[in-house]
């Protein structure tokens, strides 16, 4: 079975901190994903990587920046946490194959509210 | 672009009640997957369902099953006799285009009272 992991579960942080959120998936699966989540938005996309050191915005990466050194390891930065980042994260993981759409594996997500 | 709407923000029912939650998608890619996951009070998304654009058969897991239809753009779930466990958000999703990205729906809570 494909598992994700997520470092924290539950995280607060004061507004104008640096936060880190770390995803390990042990699969070796070549993309990642950085999804949040918001009541009535369902999930958006905020930066994805297809290989070690690689990385492409999504929908929504203002406030955002990410770090992949490993291929198991994905971590989304928050550079200067503010309260509109308030909300639940979650990482994703699949492997690549061309031609072939597999599927993305979730970790459990990480709620982080900002004061 | 790619969009999904899942119009139903909420549904109740009562245990053993059927019911589908609707998905409708918009894509211009004539490739393209369609996912459902699941999303209990945990918060971890399950996978329940992937469909290419090309297999329009419909598909039965024990009490839920899928409906394609290409035709109106739809991809709707039902659940047969639904149970308390049932209760979760469920999310459609749609993937097309390069580095199988997905494009979620908002999501549709399910409430199954016993």
């Amino acid at each position: 079975d494909v598992k994700v992991t997520q470092s924290s579960r539950y995280l607060v942080k004061r507004t104008g901190e640096k936060v880190f959120l770390e995803c390990v998936q042990d699969m070796d699966h070549e993309n990642m994903f950085w999804y949040r989540q918001d009541p009535g938005l369902g999930l958006r996309l905020i930066y994805f990587s297809y290989d070690v050191k690689m990385k492409e915005k999504g929908d929504i990466p203002e406030g955002y920046s990410v770090s992949r050194e490993k291929k198991e390891r994905f971590s989304l930065i928050l550079e200067s946490a503010s309260t509109n980042q308030t909300s639940m994260y979650l990482c994703a993981s699949l492997e690549a194959e061309t031609g072939v759409q597999e599927t993305q594996y979730f970790g459990p997500g990480t709620r982080l509210l900002v004061l | 672009a790619q969009k999904v709407t899942q119009a139903q923000t909420e549904i109740s029912v009562v245990e053993k009640e059927d019911v589908t939650l609707d998905c409708v998608y918009e894509t211009r890619d004539t490739t393209y997957y369609l996912f459902w996951y699941k999303q209990p009070p945990s918060g971890e998304l399950v996978f329940l369902i992937r469909r290419n654009s090309f297999d329009e058969q419909n598909e039965i897991s024990g009490r839920y099953s899928w409906n394609f239809q290409k035709s109106t753009s739809s991809f709707n779930f039902t659940i047969t006799a639904s149970q308390v466990v049932d209760s979760a958000v469920y999310f459609c999703a749609l993937s097309a285009g390069s580095f199988q990205k997905l494009v979620f729906g908002t999501g549709t809570r399910l409430l199954v009272s016993p």
